[in-house]
């Protein structure tokens, strides 16, 4: 199985600021990752997959990048809406799919 | 974009069955790889299981083989996941996620969720 780690668990930032979200994977992964975007109440929504590809809909201020092991989100100039948590997910081997912890995104 | 929508909360005992269902509004469902990713209270996402087109069955976690059943009905393009021998640690929301192609892949709609409880 192969296990996600997010970092940090927890990420304080301002409005306007950057926020730098890190995922590694127990074993190379290619660029089969996907990050999710969930707030309270609310089932996950997709932002990213491919490691890279923004899904419909989803501002460019959202960006992912990384390949093998090794992966970034990052959201630029940070808005009230974007404070959730944020998970992303390996689709390279299963069963099973494997989600990391997620990181919340505070003010 | 395809929605889906899953049945209703539930309230269970300890030792019992759920059966949540996952229906697709605007779409079909069944000729994608349907996942059901778990929530606990205050806790992450954990993938139990998902149905799998391109080889018409089910595929399991493994923690979760023995007690987890999905299938997959045509007819009515919808989607069931019955969990059974249920513990207060199976307390949660269960989600289920649509893929985009017919094995697993990122999930790009997601149902509402689904609470299901276990109380004496």
């Amino acid at each position: 199985e192969i296990v996600m780690t997010q970092s940090p668990v927890t990420l304080s930032v301002s409005p306007g600021e950057r926020a730098t979200l890190s995922c590694r994977a127990s074993q190379s992964i290619a660029s089969n990752v996907a990050w999710y975007q969930q707030k309270p109440g609310q089932p996950p929504r997709l932002l990213i997959y491919g490691a890279s590809t923004r899904a419909t809909g989803v501002p460019a201020r959202f960006s992912g990048s990384g390949s093998g092991a090794e992966f970034t989100l990052t959201i630029t100039s940070l808005r009230s809406e974007d404070f959730a948590v944020y998970y992303c997910q390996q689709y390279n081997d299963w069963p099973p799919l494997t989600f990391g912890g997620g990181t919340r995104v505070e003010i | 974009q395809v929605q889906l929508v899953q049945s209703g909360a539930e309230v269970k005992k300890p030792g019992s069955s759920v059966k949540v269902s996952c229906k697709a509004s605007g779409g079909t469902l069944v000729n994608n790889a349907i996942s059901w990713v778990r929530q606990a209270p205050g806790q992450g996402l954990e993938w139990m299981g998902g149905f799998v087109p391109i080889f018409g069955s089910a595929k399991y976690a493994q923690r979760f083989q023995g007690r987890l059943t999905i299938v997959a009905d045509e007819s009515t393009d919808t989607v069931y996941m019955e969990l059974s021998s249920l513990t207060f640690e199976d307390t949660a929301f269960y989600y289920c996620a649509r893929g985009q192609f017919p094995y697993p892949t990122w999930h790009e709609s997601w149902g509402q969720g689904t609470l299901v409880t276990v109380s004496s």
